[in-house]
């Protein structure tokens, strides 16, 4: 069961860079959630999405993007890298938005320089 | 209790001991919460949940309490092992706005003795 799959698992980045980490899910969820987590300040939603085909933005969406064009898949896009986007970032899924736990991904850690 | 700067509260205690790890959460609208536990280098997992039509739920080793009058969540592990050390977060279902999106406290770190 693979459940959250993100890659990749970790990269160091050169500043002005874009970058897109990818995160699948095979539960046919609805949901879909990244977050970042930075020491202190636990998990702080980027952005989200409650069905294919919709997203929304959640606490901390600048210099991010992401797309939902099916309900696997949900790309995080950094399009250009800042240091202050050096953290390690979640991929979550559940069901249905509002009900149910969250099924976490392995985390990506990004480093930019 | 909360604690400043880039700390996460912490919580020692000795094997053996009952832990409790509390959180305030956000939003009176919230009617569901979930506890997460975070070992390191890893993603969080779900440990238990409650809904807000209950003060009290018990799973294995676990007990939430939930307090709406004063926003208050509290986890409850009995006789704490070492693999019970890790972060723990409180959720709950609906972010500031008022719409559905998981909000997540600040964590606390939990260390157990042997």
């Amino acid at each position: 069961i693979a459940g959250i799959t993100q890659a990749p698992t970790s990269q160091i980045l050169a500043a002005g860079r874009r970058m897109t980490l990818r995160c699948t899910q095979d539960m046919r969820h609805n949901a879909m959630y990244w977050y970042r987590q930075d020491l202190g300040l636990g998990l702080r939603l980027i952005h989200y999405s409650n069905t294919a085909g919709t997203t929304g933005k959640g606490e901390v969406p600048d210099g991010y993007s992401v797309s939902r064009a099916n309900t696997d898949d949900f790309p995080l896009t950094l399009a250009s890298a800042v240091p202050s986007q050096t953290s390690v970032y979640f991929c979550a899924s559940s069901g249905t938005a509002g009900t149910g736990e969250l099924f976490f991904g392995e985390g990506s850690r990004l480093t930019v320089l | 209790g909360e604690s400043v700067g880039l700390h996460l509260p912490t919580l020692s205690v000795q094997e053996g001991d009952n832990s409790i790890i509390n959180c305030a959460y956000s939003n009176s609208a919230s009617d569901y919460f979930i506890w997460y536990k975070q070992e390191s280098g890893k993603g969080p997992q779900f440990i238990i949940d409650i809904r807000s039509n209950m003060d009290k739920r018990q799973g294995q080793r676990v007990t939430v309490l939930l307090n709406k009058t004063v926003k208050h969540l509290s986890l409850q592990i009995a006789a704490t092992q070492p693999g019970d050390s890790a972060v723990y977060f409180c959720a709950e279902n609906m972010g500031p706005g008022g719409s559905y999106i998981p909000t997540f406290g600040r964590g606390t770190s939990l260390i157990v003795h042997p």
